[in-house]
C-alpha cells in the first residue's frame, strides 16, 4: 500500500496570507490528524478528522481549520499566516481513532512564513 | 488528561553501548503507549506500542520498551547502539476508548558516537 502522502512539501508565504495543506491517507484509513512541530514547542496536535467529522481538537486559534471528504482525503487551512506558523506540518492517518490505533505519518509539508 | 515527559531532549551513547530513552507519562485510566521515531526530514515511524497486553513490548530495529504501571513509565532500550539509531525518539500517550487525541513527549535526540 502506498504510505501517507502530503502535498506540498514545502511552502513559502507572506505574513497575512492563507494556505491550504493536503493529505492523502493510506487507503481504507479513516482517520486523519494534523500536528504542528517546531523546535521549540515539538509536536502539537492540531485536530483529527473521522469519517468527516472533527473529532478532536488541540489549543490552536480559529485560523486553523481542517475538512476531510468522503474518500478520506484531508485538507489543513490557515488564514493570516504569522511568523509564529513556520513549522513542519506533520499528517498522520489510522484505520480506526487515532486514540485506538497507531498512526502512520507523511513526511510533513515544511511551511516558512515571511 | 494524560501528559507525558520524556527525560533529556538529549543523548549520545557510543556505537555498541545500551540505549536507554527514558518516558514517564501521566493518566488517569490504564494508557495505550507508543514510540515513533523521526528520522531528519521525514515523518514520524512507529518503533512499538503498548496496550494493555504483555508489558514487556518488542518492536522493530531491536527496540523494546517495558510497561512499569507502579513507576509509570515506559523506557525504550536497546541492548547495542548502531549508527543507524540516530534520530529523535517520541513517546506518546492516550486513553483507551478511541475517541482520545494523543499527546507526545517533547522528543530526544539520539547521537551514536562510532
Amino acid at each position: 500500500k502506498a504510505g501517507v502522502t502530503q502535498t506540498p512539501r514545502y511552502l513559502i508565504k507572506t505574513r497575512g496570507q492563507q494556505v491550504t495543506l493536503s493529505c492523502s491517507p493510506i487507503s481504507g484509513h479513516r482517520s486523519v490528524s494534523w500536528y504542528q512541530q517546531t523546535p521549540g514547542q515539538g509536536l502539537q496536535f492540531l485536530f483529527e478528522y473521522f469519517s468527516e467529522t472533527q473529532r478532536n481538537k488541540g489549543n490552536f486559534p480559529g485560523r486553523f481549520s481542517g475538512r476531510q471528504f468522503s474518500n478520506s482525503r484531508s485538507e489543513m487551512n490557515v488564514s493570516t499566516l504569522e511568523l509564529g506558523d513556520s513549522a513542519l506540518y506533520l499528517c498522520a492517518s489510522s484505520p480506526r481513532l487515532a486514540g485506538d490505533h497507531e498512526q502512520y505519518f507523511g513526511p510533513g509539508t515544511r511551511l516558512t512564513v515571511t | 488528561a494524560q501528559s507525558v515527559t520524556q527525560l533529556g531532549s538529549h543523548v549520545s551513547v557510543s556505537e555498541g553501548a545500551l540505549v536507554l530513552l527514558r518516558c514517564n507519562y501521566s493518566s488517569s485510566v490504564p494508557p495505550y503507549l507508543f514510540w515513533y521515531v523521526q528520522y531528519p526530514n521525514q515523518g514520524l515511524q512507529l518503533l512499538l506500542k503498548y496496550t494493555s497486553a504483555a508489558t514487556l513490548v518488542k518492536g522493530i530495529n531491536g527496540f523494546e520498551a517495558e510497561f512499569k504501571k507502579s513507576e509509570t513509565s515506559f523506557h525504550l532500550t536497546k541492548p547495542s547502539a548502531h549508527m543507524s539509531d540516530a534520530a529523535e525518539y517520541f513517546c506518546a500517550v492516550t486513553l483507551s476508548g478511541g475517541y482520545q487525541k494523543v499527546t507526545f513527549g517533547t522528543g530526544t535526540k539520539l547521537q551514536v558516537i562510532p
